[in-house]
């Protein structure tokens, strides 16, 4: 366990189904971040948040929705999503600049 | 948008041996991380070399930076097959939107 737990591991869901995953860190850390993470693509970041406040949105489509209720947790809702948003998707955590990221060991999210 | 790129793409190896590979970015950076990912799995920080530090060490692994010609080399000594793993480089421009390559896959053979 890296101090970066991520729920649920697997997903499958249909393009009509709403879902959401789930992070959480109790590493201190001030700084969470979502990344997606589809095969022969660099991680592309999706949203940032910074003491619990959102500093990125990095052009993600409105299907998918953070919530950070705290500086520990951090969520993605999901809801009609196409197939080609199956991927990997990676939660983070950092102390801010400077530091190194801690990542979960990601959702692998399958569109049918 | 992509800020690191990683050379080369693929790289196979016998145990034993060193394998290197390089970072190229584009704009000036706060500081240069690399990161390994076992297939699938999350990433895993490696070494973080700030800006104003041109080489730094940690176990058996040794990172140099280039600021002048905005490059960065992870070189791994005396690889295991656990080192089998992708290598990403990634750059801080201070502004938390951390952004990775497209990353090197390292395939250590026993």
């Amino acid at each position: 366990e890296t101090g970066v737990t991520q729920t649920p591991r697997h997903l499958v869901m249909g393009m009509t189904n709403k879902k959401s995953l789930k992070c959480e860190q109790h590493l201190g850390h001030n700084a969470m971040y979502w990344y997606k993470q589809s095969a022969k693509k660099p991680l592309e970041l999706m949203f940032v948040y910074s003491l619990e406040e959102r500093v990125e949105n990095n052009s993600v489509p409105s299907r998918f929705s953070p919530e950070c209720p705290n500086s520990s947790h951090l969520f993605l809702h999901l809801h009609t999503l196409q197939p080609e948003d199956s991927a990997l998707y990676l939660c983070a955590s950092s102390q801010g600049h400077n530091y190194g990221y801690t990542f979960g060991s990601g959702t692998r999210l399958t569109v049918v | 948008s992509q800020q690191g790129e990683e050379d080369p793409q693929a790289l196979s190896i016998q145990e034993g041996e060193n394998a290197t590979m390089n970072c190229s970015y584009k704009t000036s950076i706060n500081n240069l991380q690399w990161y390994r990912q076992n297939s699938g799995r999350g990433l895993v920080h490696l070494i973080l070399i700030r800006s104003n530090e041109r080489e730094k060490h940690s176990g058996r692994l040794r990172v140099t930076l280039d600021t002048s010609k905005k490059s960065s080399s992870l070189l791994i000594t005396a690889s295991r097959a656990a080192d089998t793993a992708s290598y990403f480089c990634a750059t801080d421009l201070n502004d938390y939107k951390l952004s990775f390559g497209a990353g090197t896959t390292v395939t250590v053979r026993a």
